[in-house]
């Protein structure tokens, strides 16, 4: 069963720039989750998308946002890109919700803002 | 506010020796505490996964118990190998919020 696959790996932005970020989780998983990752701050909740419908947000402003189609397939955009952008995101997902059942991570986009 | 605090930041040991990391957390109530280990680069695989009902779940080397009482829970590694450098993350889930809520990881790395 393959796992869950991010693309793509490693991006250059520059500020004011936008980005998007895909996702595709594990054959048969409905929920998919985003996480920013900084050596300061850990792993942050942006957003989980269960059967197409945001589930839960964390504390990012408008500037990130996302969708999950009908493939369970996600896709996170970031607009206006700041230089704080700047980090490792994570996408996992999960058969049933995310804060009950296993989460599987795919290994991350890597995220540079110039 | 809820938090979830683990320590120590980073570890190091000698191959074949044991250590044990500390989670404490405020998150209450709670429906599950998971243990994460997440190698540099790379995402995060899960270890264990405890309700708040469990004490103790094993995965191989690894150990992981839970008192509910004190709000702590600890991972115990046995035997370390080399592949055991990495950071594990402690995360417990809200039932209120619906959300997961991460700790900062402890860095352990392993020297031959």
């Amino acid at each position: 069963k393959a796992g869950v696959t991010q693309t793509p790996r490693y991006l250059i932005k520059t500020r004011g720039q936008q980005v998007t970020l895909s996702c595709s989780p594990i054959s048969g998983h409905r929920s998919v989750s985003w996480y920013q990752q900084t050596p300061g701050q850990g792993l942050q909740f942006l957003f989980e998308y269960f059967s197409e419908t945001q589930r839960n947000k964390g504390n990012f402003p408008g500037r990130f946002s996302g969708r999950q189609f009908s493939n369970s397939r996600s896709e996170m955009n970031v607009s206006t890109l700041e230089l704080g952008d700047s980090a490792l995101y994570l996408c996992a997902s999960s058969h049933g919700l995310a804060d009950t059942d296993t989460q599987y991570f795919g290994p991350g986009t890597r995220l540079t803002v110039l | 506010k809820n938090q979830v605090e683990q320590s120590p930041q980073s570890l190091i040991i000698l191959e074949g020796k044991n250590c044990t990391l500390q989670c404490n957390y405020t998150v209450s109530p709670f429906s599950n505490l998971r243990w994460y280990k997440q190698d540099t680069g790379r995402g995060p695989v899960s270890l264990t996964i405890m309700t708040f009902s469990e004490n103790t779940k094993s995965n191989g080397r690894y150990t992981a118990t839970l008192d509910a009482d004190t709000k702590q829970s600890s991972l115990h590694i046995t035997a370390s190998q080399l592949s055991d450098s990495a950071s594990y993350i402690c995360v417990v889930s809200s039932p209120v919020t619906d959300k997961l809520i991460f700790g900062t990881g402890t860095r352990l790395q392993v020297f031959p």
